[in-house]
């Protein structure tokens, strides 16, 4: 089946430092879409991202949507202590495009 | 208030029990799910639904049920609980496909 490999699974930075995250996948997907999780919370949408080379900026937030169609990375600039929690990319397929992919997460930790 | 709001928020419960976990939106969108999280493994799927009268199995189906008694609610059951279903459990909705999903804060559930 279809999946998303994210990588790190975990970060240890220093505040101020700044962040990079990315999920690949052998397959080909149509939007991606990267969430961030706070402890005891559900996952929240960061960024949304539509069309292949596509790149979209949330603030300190910049994601762009790989031109292969098969990864997508996320950027954090100038980490702070709130940007701790848990990072997850999801993809909408082709086949199967009526469920999201999810890859495994990438926990931040923020050293002050 | 939540526009996704899952009952309850924690449970510990017993191996062998009938537990249902309960979802309900304000957010008038027909799409709903339930995702299964553990420790470094993402968020699985376990049953989708598109409308009240379509339900679909997801990744992770195998000893869980789900009934949509209504366009804004849509349950979880585990029959018979086993240790192995202690889990973080999401319900979450979506306008459409290839979209946003909007997550509620999350079931925690313990089976001793």
């Amino acid at each position: 089946g279809q999946q998303l490999n994210q990588s790190p699974q975990s970060m240890f930075i220093q505040e101020g430092e700044d962040v990079s995250m990315n999920c690949t996948s052998s397959s080909i997907f149509n939007t991606w879409l990267w969430y961030k999780q706070d402890p005891g919370e559900g996952p929240v949408l960061l960024i949304a991202l539509y069309k292949a080379g596509e790149l979209t900026s949330n603030g300190r937030l910049t994601a762009q949507f790989g031109i292969t169609r098969k990864d997508s990375f996320l950027n954090i600039s100038a980490s702070i202590p709130s940007d701790v929690g848990i990072y997850f990319c999801a993809a909408w397929g082709i086949q199967g495009a009526q469920k999201l992919v999810f890859g495994q997460g990438t926990r931040l930790t923020i050293n002050p | 208030d939540a526009d996704v709001t899952q009952t309850p928020r924690n449970r510990i419960t017993k191996t062998g029990k009938r537990i249902m976990l309960e979802c309900s939106q304000t957010k008038g969108h027909d799409r709903m799910y339930w995702y299964r999280q553990d420790p470094g493994l993402g968020l699985q799927l376990i049953y989708y639904s598109f409308d009240v009268k379509d339900i679909n199995k997801g990744e992770i189906s195998d000893g869980y049920s789900v009934s949509r008694q209504a366009q804004a609610k849509f349950s979880l059951s585990l029959e018979s609980a086993i240790p192995n279903q202690t889990a973080l459990y999401f319900c979450a909705t979506s306008d459409g496909w290839a979209g946003e999903l909007f997550f509620g804060e999350g079931s925690r559930l313990t089976v001793l």
